[in-house]
């Protein structure tokens, strides 16, 4: 099983800002089956990234992903009020079990 | 546009079962592999069990193997959960995902319905 590892835990930013959350697994993810979800309180899970970089369907490009192999970036640019949420990484590989990080909370500083 | 809704969800008490509904519409229901994810209160997400298009291959998280099984019905554009000797540590918001895929590995899950909660207490 893939562990993924998320850091930091809590990150506190003013809007306009850029924030920089980190995503680490235990093993290689392979072909970068590398997702990022941010959830509000009382709400669904909303899919942002895939495949690593690959901006989902509607999403800001202020949200970026990148990275390889077994360690993961999403950068969020000019933060705005609606940024600020749980975020969490996933990995889809060739087995189960899918796996994700325990979340980062992005709150306002 | 695409939605999944969950169903199904309440107060259970440990021991006992219950089935879990997903109802799918605004796509082409048997195109597409589905899920459940769970979280806990104040928890982290935990994937469940997926499976494909087709029923062909189904997989499952090792804490629920035995004990929920998914299935679908590809002609009600449905997605089920059967809860079996529910205990309390069952107790979350059950989410039901799409799949972006028709397999249930290798995909990314590309929306989400708003969850339904289940309670396992005496």
């Amino acid at each position: 099983e893939i562990v993924l590892t998320q850091s930091p835990g809590t990150l506190s930013l003013s809007p306009g800002g850029r924030a920089t959350l980190s995503c680490r697994a235990s093993q290689t993810v392979t072909s970068n089956y590398l997702a990022w979800y941010q959830q509000k309180p009382g709400q669904a899970p909303r899919l942002l990234i895939y495949g690593a970089s690959s901006r989902a369907t509607g999403i800001p490009d202020r949200f970026s992903g990148s990275g390889s192999g077994t360690d993961f970036t999403l950068t969020i640019n000019r933060l705005e009020p609606e940024d600020f949420a749980v975020y969490y990484c996933q990995q889809y590989g060739i087995s189960p079990p899918y796996t994700f990080g325990q979340g980062t909370k992005l709150e306002i500083k | 546009e695409v939605q999944v809704v969950e169903s199904g969800g309440g107060l259970v008490q440990p021991g006992r079962s219950l089935r879990l509904s997903c109802a799918a519409s605004g796509f082409t229901f048997h195109d597409y592999a589905m899920h459940w994810v769970r979280q806990a209160p104040g928890k982290g997400l935990e994937w469940v069990a997926g499976i494909s298009w087709n029923s062909d291959s189904i997989g499952y998280a090792d804490s629920v193997k035995g004990h929920l099984t998914i299935s679908r019905d590809n002609a009600k554009n449905s997605l089920y959960l059967q809860m079996n000797g529910l205990r309390p540590e069952d107790t979350a918001v059950y989410y039901c995902a799409k799949g972006s895929g028709f397999a249930f590995l290798q995909y990314w899950f590309d929306s989400w319905g708003q969850g339904t909660l289940v309670t396992v207490s005496s």
